[in-house]
Order: structure tokens, then sequence, then C-alpha cells
């Protein structure tokens, strides 16, 4: 059955450091692959998708990598802030025409002043 | 939370009873879901719907029914309460354009 990985249920860095949060996942062969935030109390937030095809994609201070060789992706947060503490969940599309996500359980990434 | 709202926010029942968890979208989008998120387990998928008058079964749909009489609401309902489903439920929306999705701010339900 197909199975998602966030290794690390939590993370904590420094201010200004650059955070790394790995989503792995196995049997599987996704279209694409999303992120979102999640703050405490909230539902979660779309930040990032990137397709099968791409490698990388940019917004901001936000990077995501897609490697289906190793099915795994990355997030990377530059130049951190305090205000970047949150859950981030990746999450995967189901095959099928409902567009389905299928989500990791999320790391909580607190980054200290 | 992109126009999608959820009612109630809080709710407390005891094993056996029944309730409606109501998700209102303002806009006009097809597809809606309905997720639970328990901690350390993520978010899965409860029934979605993909057009007025349809629902399909999603991951965790025992216990549940859904309806989408009208294009806006999509509800979700509890017949008869258990424990297990002691949860933070939350409905989504998906974005017409892309395959993001909205998601409402969420419903805490707690069964004694």
């Amino acid at each position: 059955s197909q199975k998602i990985e966030q290794n690390s249920e939590a993370l904590n860095i420094q201010e200004g450091k650059t955070a790394t949060l790995t989503c792995n996942y196995t049997n599987y062969s996704p279209a694409y692959l999303q992120w979102y935030r999640q703050d405490p109390g909230r539902g979660p937030v779309f930040l990032l998708l990137i397709r099968e095809n791409e490698k990388e994609k940019r917004k901001e201070r936000l990077k995501v990598t897609f490697d289906t060789t190793l099915k795994q992706s990355l997030f990377h947060i530059t130049a951190s802030q305090p205000a970047d503490s949150a859950t981030y969940l990746c999450a995967l599309d189901i095959e099928g025409s409902a567009r389905q996500l299928t989500f990791g359980s999320g790391t909580q990434l607190t980054v200290l002043p | 939370n992109a126009g999608v709202t959820q009612t109630p926010k809080f709710r407390v029942l005891k094993t056996g009873q029944s309730m409606t968890l109501l998700c209102a979208q303002d806009m006009n989008h097809e597809y809606m879901y309905w997720y639970r998120q328990d901690p350390g387990m993520g978010l899965r998928l409860i029934h979605y719907s993909v057009g007025e008058g349809t629902t399909a079964k999603g991951e965790v749909p025992d216990g549940y029914n859904v309806s989408r009489l009208k294009k806006q609401n999509f509800l979700l309902g509890l017949e008869s309460a258990a424990p297990s489903q002691t949860s933070v439920y939350f409905c989504a929306i998906l974005s017409g354009n892309s395959y993001e999705q909205y998601f409402g701010p969420g419903t805490r339900l707690t069964v004694t």
C-alpha cells in the first residue's frame, strides 16, 4: 500500500539558518507533490506544488525538490524566521479523477530566535 | 481560508448521539472533501464529492455519511457517534484551475 513518511516529527533550527524537511514515499508513482503549512488550531494552507517532471520549484524563500528515482521530496526554507514556525505537511495525489490527496503526518518546525 | 466555512467549530457528543457537520463554500467549485486529523496520523480522507448530487468514499469512510444536495454545501453526518470519532474534521475544496486544496478552519469533535 502507499506510504508517506516525513522524517522527524520535530525540527528545531536557529533563526537565519536554512530548514530542510524531508518527505519520502513508497509503493507509489505520484504525478505531483504538494507542501502545506499548518498553524495550531488552523486548517492547512497550500504552499507549493511540484510535478513529476520538475526537479525544483521556488517561491520566495521556499524551495522544493522532487526526486522520483529516490522517491523523495525536500522542502527548504532559507533565512528562516520565527514566523516560519509551524507544522509542514507533504501530500501526494492519489490516482483517480477526483484529485484526492494522501498526506504525511507532518514535521513540526520551530525556528528559535 | 478562501471562502470555506465549517459549522460548528466545537462539539461534544455522547456515545450513540448523532450530528451533522456543515461545510459551505462561497465559490463555485465542484470538488469538495472531508478529512479527519488525529495526532501523529496526518489528514485522512473520509469522503469526497466531485459535484452536486455525487459522493464517494475515501480512505476511512466507516461510521460516516455525506450528502451534496447543493453545490455550495457538503454535509458530513455521524449517525451513532463513537469515541474513536473524536478528532478534528477539516473540509476542503479543490481550486478550480489547479490541484491545490483550500481548507476550512476545522471542527473539533469530542465523543465521550
